[in-house]
C-alpha cells in the first residue's frame, strides 16, 4: 500500500472550472512535489515543498497554484486551464530534501482531462 | 543542458534477460535512481546508486559508471508483470531530479 494518497484520481473540466487536487503523505516525509507526465515526455517537476516552505517553482503557469497547509498534505489549485494541461499530476513526497538515498515516494495521480 | 537518454521500447521474452540503458549529461551528479511504472500506475522506486559498480536487489540490479555517464537496469528471469515503463532519473547538483522519458518495456510470451 503506498504511503501517498491522491484525490481524485479522475477529473474532467471545463476551461473555466476551478478544481483543487489534494495530496497526503503518511510517511513522515518533510519534502512533498507535484509533477506532470504527459505521454512519452519525462516527468516535468513543477512544485517543491520544504516543511511547508516552497523552494520550487519551475516556470509553471499562474494558473496552478500549489498550497501546502502542514508536511502531510499538499493542494494544487486549477484555475482556467488549456487543453493542453490534460496529463497525469503525480504527488511525491520524500523524507528530506537533499541527501544520499533520498528516494521519492509516488502518490497514483490524478488523470485531468481539460475540455 | 541537462538530457537523460534511454531507449523509447524494448521487446524481450519471458524468461530471458534485458537490459535497459541510460545515459545522462547533468549538471553535478547526487545519485541516479531507477522507477518502475505499469500502465496508469504510480512510478516505484527499483534502485539507487551513487558510486561506481553494481547494486544487485533479487531479479534487479542496477550499474552506474559516474565517468561515463552511464547506467544500466538488468532484469532477469523476466515475467510478464515485468512490463512496464522503466524511468531513469539523476538528482542533480540542486538535488532536483532530471528524469528520462522512460523505457517501454514489451514481454512476450
Amino acid at each position: 500500500e503506498t504511503g501517498v494518497t491522491q484525490t481524485p484520481r479522475h477529473l474532467v473540466m471545463g476551461m473555466t472550472n476551478k478544481k483543487s487536487l489534494k495530496c497526503e503523505q503518511h510517511l513522515g516525509h518533510n519534502a512533498m512535489y507535484w509533477y506532470k507526465q504527459s505521454a512519452k515526455k519525462p516527468l516535468e517537476l513543477m512544485f517543491v515543498y520544504s516543511l511547508e516552505e516552497r523552494v520550487e517553482n519551475n516556470s509553471v503557469p499562474s494558473r496552478f497554484s500549489p498550497e501546502c497547509p502542514n508536511s502531510s498534505h499538499l493542494f494544487l489549485h486549477l484555475h482556467t486551464l488549456q487543453p493542453e494541461d490534460s496529463a497525469l499530476y503525480l504527488c511525491a513526497s520524500s523524507r528530506q530534501l537533499a541527501g544520499d538515498y533520498n528516494e521519492q515516494f509516488f502518490g497514483p495521480g490524478t488523470r485531468l482531462t481539460v475540455l | 543542458g541537462q538530457n537523460i537518454d534511454q531507449p523509447t521500447e524494448m521487446t524481450a521474452t519471458e524468461g530471458a534477460i534485458v537490459q535497459i540503458n541510460c545515459t545522462y549529461q547533468t549538471s553535478g551528479f547526487n545519485g541516479l535512481f531507477w522507477y518502475q511504472q505499469h500502465a496508469g500506475e504510480a512510478p516505484t522506486f527499483l534502485s539507487y546508486n551513487v558510486l561506481d559498480g553494481l547494486e544487485e536487489k533479487g531479479r534487479f540490479s542496477s550499474f552506474l559508471s559516474r565517468s561515463k555517464g552511464y547506467s544500466y537496469l538488468l532484469l532477469k528471469e523476466l515475467q510478464m508483470k515485468d512490463s512496464a515503463s522503466y524511468l531513469c532519473a539523476v538528482m542533480d547538483s540542486n538535488y532536483q531530479l532530471i528524469w528520462g522519458a522512460g523505457t517501454k518495456l514489451i514481454i512476450k510470451p
